[in-house]
């Protein structure tokens, strides 16, 4: 498998446009978690999936974020609109129900919003 | 609160252990982590220690566990230029849920 794949690597954007990030999982995996990291706030669980159900958004800063799961193996999150502050390294993460429950990120995807 | 707390910034010596502490919130957590995360990369896990150990070591990694005082260390011995990397704590709740930590700096000096 190659990992979980995130799309675009990076993305520049002006405030007041639709972004859209993508997420690949691990085959096989049923849980799904979208982070965002920033130099203030470190690494901030936004909201995770299991079995493509939505579990727990309650770390989605603002209803201009959203994320959906129409399949075991794609996912995206939405910003609408972006705001300079929302600029931050952007980690998708897959782990399965196994023995460990170990967590496998993507490379992230680097938003800059001007 | 939600938070899994971590000290923001270690300095040691190579050569020297490094020793990086953790505290969490859940007392229901099943597993507990230790992931490395280099310039411009992802995080790996480095290791992990499930909720009924109190020790684990692998190589020159050591994990200490004390459920009572929900605390969480990370020991490397003889560390290397290396391992100069942000290491992030995170917790597994039962839930499913994954809680990291804000990341340890670690600045390995020559």
């Amino acid at each position: 498998d190659a990992g979980v794949i995130q799309s675009p690597r990076h993305e520049v954007t002006e405030m007041g446009q639709e972004v859209t990030l993508r997420c690949k999982p691990i085959s096989g995996h049923d849980y799904l978690f979208w982070y965002r990291q920033t130099m203030m706030r470190g690494l901030e669980l936004l909201i995770y999936f299991n079995n493509n159900v939505p579990i727990d958004d309650s770390g989605m800063p603002e209803d201009r974020f959203s994320a959906k799961m129409p399949n075991a193996s794609f996912s995206t999150l939405k910003i609408q609109p972006s705001e300079p502050r929302d600029s931050a390294v952007y980690f998708c993460a897959s782990s399965s129900t196994d023995s460990r429950a170990e967590a496998f990120f993507g490379q992230g995807t680097r938003l800059t919003v001007v | 609160g939600e938070d899994v707390e971590q000290s923001l910034f270690l300095s040691v010596r190579e050569g020297d252990s490094s020793v990086i502490n953790c505290t969490y919130t859940d007392s229901s957590s099943t597993y507990l982590y230790w992931y490395k995360q280099e310039p411009g990369a992802g995080l790996q896990l480095l290791t992990y220690i499930f909720s009924n150990m109190d020790m684990k070591q692998d190589q020159r990694l050591t994990v200490l566990l004390n459920k009572k005082d929900k605390h969480l260390s990370l020991r490397i011995a003889d560390t290397q230029t290396g391992d100069s990397a942000i290491y992030f704590c995170a917790e597994r709740r039962d839930t499913g849920k994954l809680i990291f930590g804000q990341g340890t700096t670690l600045q390995v000096k020559p």
